[in-house]
């Protein structure tokens, strides 16, 4: 089975431009979550997406937002991109059946670098 | 409160010799999973070792364990024959059961392995 892509590995964007990730999960699986990983606050849950539906969000502005695809597919958008976006942007995936909350295994994929200058 | 503690930022361990990540927990569930992810420098986060709490016995995977203490809410994890390609972040972390989380991540601990 092929593992959680991410695409594009690597981005270099300006402050006010903005950006979209695209994350494919593992085939099977309805969940995809998207976190954000920086040196000084470690990993940060952004948000969780399922059945094409945002189950549950984290702290984070508007300029983040979200969708997910009948085909599980995500993507994530920042607008508007500040310097302090720079980070690591992973995204999991897992079964994601209801339920089953605090068995859920999530996959993780290579993650999106990006740079804001 | 949901919590995952690791208390030590790094650790160094000399080549072939076994070294234990420490990771403690909060939680007023009896049936959850406990998870070790790994990530390399510059590198994907992969899935280490996973423990369902139902389960008495520890698990394993090849030079991967855990020593899981359910009624103490630890969960450390051994590594066995040290090798190079070990030195890595490792994360504790746990399904959250409530609020705007998926997962509660511990700080990570930076293992350093030493030739």
């Amino acid at each position: 089975k092929a593992g959680v892509t991410q695409t594009p590995r690597y981005l270099i964007k300006t402050r006010g431009q903005q950006v979209t990730l695209s994350c494919s999960p593992i085939s099977g699986h309805r969940s995809v979550s998207w976190y954000q990983q920086t040196p000084g606050q470690g990993l940060q849950f952004l948000f969780e997406y399922f059945s094409e539906t945002q189950r549950n969000k984290g702290n984070f502005p508007g300029r983040f937002s979200g969708r997910q695809f009948s085909n599980s597919r995500s993507e994530m958008n920042v607008s508007t991109l500040e310097l302090g976006d720079s980070a690591l942007y992973l995204c999991a995936s897992s079964a994601g059946a209801f339920g089953q909350r605090n068995q859920e295994t999530q996959y993780f994929g290579p993650g999106t670098r990006l740079l804001v200058l | 409160a949901q919590t995952v503690t690791q208390s030590q930022p790094e650790m160094s361990v000399q080549e072939a010799e076994t070294v234990t990540l420490s990771c403690t927990y909060d939680t007023s569930e009896s049936d959850y999973y406990l998870f070790w992810y790994k990530q390399p420098p510059s590198r994907q986060m992969i899935l280490v070792i996973r423990q369902e709490a139902y389960k008495q016995q520890n698990a394993t995977e090849n030079r991967f364990s855990v020593n899981f203490q359910k009624a103490a809410k630890s969960f450390s994890l051994k590594i066995s024959d040290s090798q190079l390609g070990d030195a890595a972040m490792y994360f504790c972390a746990r399904p959250a059961t409530s609020g705007t989380y998926k997962y509660i991540f511990g700080t990570g601990t930076r293992l350093k392995v030493l030739a």
